[in-house]
């Protein structure tokens, strides 16, 4: 069992919804991150976040919202999505993110499948 | 050229072959690098980090060739039980997130 913990396993939204992912690990981890992976692809990311500060955003819509509560927890806020949003969203997390040396292993959730009607 | 390129695949061998991945990464700079295993349905997970010199787990075998920028993952005698996609996973270099390559589809038939 994986011990980043991810909820809902399944979300299906209109495009007009407003929803949030959750995320949560307790292995002392001080880096999280929010993965899209569509089918057959490998995963895309989208946001780093080290020590509760957001690292990394890689050019994401703002119609994808995270957020890091504290150490432990990280969301991604959902609002006026398309259709082609339509995903699985990958949380993970590692001890560190340093930069340069950085991004050991990568622990992973088992995703939320995410439909936009 | 694309950050981490592999053979997409997929690769049909039958139990008991030795199946041999490769990947390329365009960053020099790179200074990490991993092999993650993705079942179908499930998340990413680290199935080995590859060192310079090359390191051994079981059946597993990763080697590094930094002058040609060129990863590879060898598996013997497959089991069932690796059918999997096989992803190549290499640190960015200027800012150290990880670039994923498309992966590589196994499929060990009995």
């Amino acid at each position: 069992d994986t011990e980043v913990t991810q909820t809902p396993k399944h979300l299906v939204m209109g495009m007009t919804n407003k929803k949030s992912l959750k995320c949560e690990q307790h292995m002392g981890h001080r880096a999280m991150y929010w993965y899209k992976q569509k089918a057959k692809k490998p995963p895309e990311l989208m946001f780093v976040y080290s020590y509760e500060k957001l690292s990394i955003n890689e050019s994401v819509p703002s119609r994808f919202s995270p957020e890091c509560p504290n150490s432990s927890l990280l969301n991604l806020h959902l609002h006026a999505l398309q259709p082609e949003d339509s995903a699985l969203y990958l949380c993970a997390s590692s001890q560190e993110f340093e930069g340069f040396s950085s991004a050991g292993e990568l622990f992973f959730g088992e995703g939320s499948r995410l439909t936009v009607l | 050229r694309k950050e981490v390129e592999q053979d997409p695949g997929p690769f049909n061998v039958p139990e008991g072959a030795t199946v041999a991945f490769n990947c390329t990464y365009s960053n020099s700079a790179s200074q990490s690098f991993f092999w993650y295993r993705q079942d179908c349905r499930k998340e990413p997970k680290l199935l080995m980090s590859v060192y310079s010199s090359g390191n051994e787990d079981g059946r597993f075998t990763a080697q590094l060739n930094r002058a040609s920028q060129y990863i590879s993952l060898l598996i013997r005698d497959s089991k069932l039980s690796d059918s999997a996609t096989y992803l190549c996973v290499v640190n960015s270099g200027s800012q150290g997130n990880l670039i994923f390559g498309k992966g590589t589809k196994l499929s060990v038939k009995p």
